[in-house]
């Protein structure tokens, strides 16, 4: 089983959407979480860290549920720059971060 | 640098032969991670430094994948007797390590741009 499980996607939703990910993931020690962002042929990219109480940065929103294992990320009012790979991260141990093989989602004008 | 840097951005070899990839991480980084990512995947952990030595190694594939980092700065990837399955783009990251707290996203960890390895 992949410590990181996301839905590959694509997601095609039009300009000004609104468009929700989840994430699962196994390992219940896990520490930390972050939603990283991955354009085509490009490194990935921070996009924000999921704190316990929920977190939002301008049109995102990160969630987290430790009882279900699960992390969501919400994307308000989508742009066509929206338009990448969403990487889910979980840290375990020290050291450790596993990435989700991402969903990629599709902004059409 | 003021970033990661890595090279070469490409490489093409055959298959059979040795091969270094090259990561200069963040000026004061301590840490510093190797991944492997294929197509349609997210990067896949290989090894992690700390300082000069090895702190985990165990998402090295198999004996033919060797990494150093010798002065704590400058590392490199060795893959000998390549083989096509190891066609990937192979990312660095660098991180500071902040003494009780940790490594990682909260700490500057940054990704170099890659190198992409092509086994032919």
């Amino acid at each position: 089983r992949k410590e990181v499980e996301q839905d590959p996607g694509p997601f095609n939703v039009p300009e000004g959407a609104t468009v929700a990910f989840n994430c699962t993931y196994s390992n219940s020690a896990s520490q930390s979480f972050f939603w990283y962002r991955q354009d085509c042929r490009k490194e990935p990219k921070l996009l924000m860290s999921v704190y316990s109480s929920g977190n939002e940065d301008g049109r995102f929103t990160a969630q987290l549920n430790r009882a279900s294992q699960y992390i969501s990320l919400l994307i308000r009012d989508s742009k066509l720059s929206d338009s990448a790979t969403y990487l889910c991260v979980v840290n375990v141990d020290f050291n450790k971060f596993y990435f989700g093989s991402g969903t990629k989602l599709n902004v059409k004008p | 640098g003021a970033g990661v840097s890595q090279t070469p951005s490409n490489k093409v070899t055959e298959k059979g032969k040795y091969v270094e990839l090259r990561c200069d991480p963040i000026s004061g980084h301590t840490a510093l991670y190797w991944y492997r990512q294929s197509l349609g995947q997210g990067p896949e952990f290989l090894i992690y430094f700390q300082g000069t030595g090895a702190a985990d190694d165990s998402g090295l594939p198999n004996d033919r994948f060797f990494a150093v980092r010798p002065e704590g700065s400058v590392s490199t990837l060795k893959i000998q007797r390549t083989e096509r399955g190891d066609s990937a783009v192979y990312l660095c990251a660098s991180s500071l390590n902040h003494p009780g707290q940790g490594v990682g996203p909260n700490y500057g960890y940054t990704f170099g741009s890659g190198t992409r390895l092509t086994v032919v």
